[in-house]
């Protein structure tokens, strides 16, 4: 399978303030990435599908102004959550698909992200 | 109706014994059907991945497709400790590149 990293693995940020997570490729040149956010015991929640060099498409319920997405390269994704508050503390995953054609998504570890 | 669902649990199953994971979907259109793992804090890792009726096996895992009744299931055979996490089903709709994840069904084997 594709190898994903993230970056941060957690971050503690205070109120207002932005943080940026990144995905990578480590493997695959991916030209989808997806945003998952996801709170304690539930399930994932798709917030976005980021296309390499178009912009984001994002899920119903999704402010796309608070949660930046940027695709720059066929290994890189950022996701920058803007003027963060606690009620966006979450975990947040990447995941891809390896390549032109395939059907499976593989994620990245994940980054926790507390606001206080 | 949720478009995946799944029995939340939890499942608890003896260790050495067949854990069997189900999945009902909604859309007939549902072309490809795939079953993670995810243990606590962690993100999901894929097990394996389905598209035609029937079962398709990979080690002590088999993943089985009925399209009429619109299930999919996993069963996990000699069942150990470290099977026990929470079981994503996903489904991906034909022409669409996204994932519809169910709720996960938390699974725990008992030594």
């Amino acid at each position: 399978g594709a190898v994903v990293s993230q970056h941060p693995s957690w971050v503690i940020c205070k109120s207002g303030t932005s943080v940026k997570i990144e995905c990578r490729s480590l493997d695959f040149q991916a030209t989808t990435m997806f945003w998952y956010r996801q709170f304690p015991k539930q399930s994932l929640m798709l917030m976005a599908t980021s296309n390499e060099g178009s912009k984001a498409t994002y899920e119903q319920g999704v402010e796309k102004d608070k949660f930046l997405i940027n695709h720059a390269s066929l290994t890189l994704s950022t996701l920058t959550v803007t003027s963060a508050h606690p009620e966006d503390s979450s975990f947040y995953i990447c995941s891809l698909l390896p390549g032109q054609g395939a059907q499976e998504q593989y994620f990245g570890p994940g980054t926790r992200l507390t606001v206080t | 109706q949720k478009e995946v669902e799944q029995n939340s649990g939890p499942l608890s199953v003896p260790e050495g014994a067949i854990a069997s994971l189900n999945c009902t979907y909604s859309d007939r259109g549902s072309q490809s059907f795939f079953w993670y793992r995810q243990y606590s804090g962690k993100s999901p890792e894929l097990i394996m991945f389905i598209y035609s009726n029937g079962d398709k096996e990979d080690g002590r895992f088999t993943a089985q497709l009925n399209k009429a009744s619109q299930y999919v299931s996993l069963l996990i055979r000699d069942s150990q400790p470290s099977d026990s996490a929470t079981y994503l089903c996903a489904v991906k709709i034909q022409g669409a590149q996204k994932l519809v994840f169910g709720q996960g069904t938390r699974l725990t084997i008992n030594p």
